[in-house]
């Protein structure tokens, strides 16, 4: 079984000050945890994906996300945002292809963010 | 490269129509999955399919169906539309099963 956990369903940034979004997971084999975004009216868009490979993982538009095991954690940050990253993100889990898991992509129920001036 | 399209980007159904959701990839892929998304529920799976003609039911399949004769299609049916079934639908496809997804535009659907 697995599961995504995103703490914050809104969260507020002024433009240039430091974005931190939270997951946290729950798998029973090694995952994939994914951050997608979402931009109004529009489809999901991969921002970046950890697939066992550096814990330390860059994205597009300056996003990273750091892969911590004993915390079960996939927190997305980026240092300095801007007004163009207002949108939705979602975090999401999968067991590794690898393993065996053959299961499916888990979502988190996503987090609002809203960049003000 | 149109990646995963999906057709109409919306619809109005009356309570008890039916209808169909087209969704076509041209990227090859064998896996492909039917979410819906609902305001503050994140997305959840409706039905996936591994290859053409092998589809298995996700976590919400109630009153949807699918079928998968190619390789580039999947639709989704709605049979006897139900207020329920308002939401926002999104088809995706993979190159893996699990692995990173390819989202549509979504098609938003509401019925009345």
């Amino acid at each position: 079984a697995q599961s995504v956990t995103q703490l914050g369903s809104h969260v507020s940034v002024s433009e240039g000050a430091l974005v931190l979004l939270r997951c946290n997971y729950s798998s029973s084999v090694p995952p994939y945890l994914f951050w997608y975004v979402q931009y109004p009216n529009q489809g999901l868009q991969l921002l970046l994906k950890y697939t066992s490979a550096a814990t330390l993982v860059k994205g597009i538009n300056g996003f990273e996300a750091e892969f911590k095991k004993s915390e079960t954690s996939f927190h997305l940050t980026k240092p300095s945002a801007h007004m163009s990253d207002a949108a939705e993100y979602f975090c999401a889990v999968s067991p590794s292809p690898f393993t065996g898991g053959g299961n499916k992509l888990t979502f988190g129920t996503g987090t609002q963010l809203k960049v003000e001036l | 490269n149109a990646g995963v399209t999906q057709t109409p980007k919306f619809r109005i159904l009356k309570i008890g129509q039916s209808m169909t959701l087209q969704c076509a990839q041209d990227m090859n892929h064998n896996y492909m999955y039917w979410y819906r998304q609902d305001p503050g529920m994140g997305l959840k799976l409706i039905y996936y399919s591994v290859g053409a003609g092998i589809t298995d039911k996700g976590e919400v399949p109630n009153g949807y169906n699918v079928s998968r004769s190619t390789t580039e299609d999947f639709p989704l049916r709605l049979e006897l539309a139900a207020p329920s079934q308002t939401s926002v639908y999104f088809c995706a496809s993979s190159y893996l099963l699990g692995a990173e997804a390819f989202f549509g535009q979504g098609t938003r659907l509401t019925v009345v």
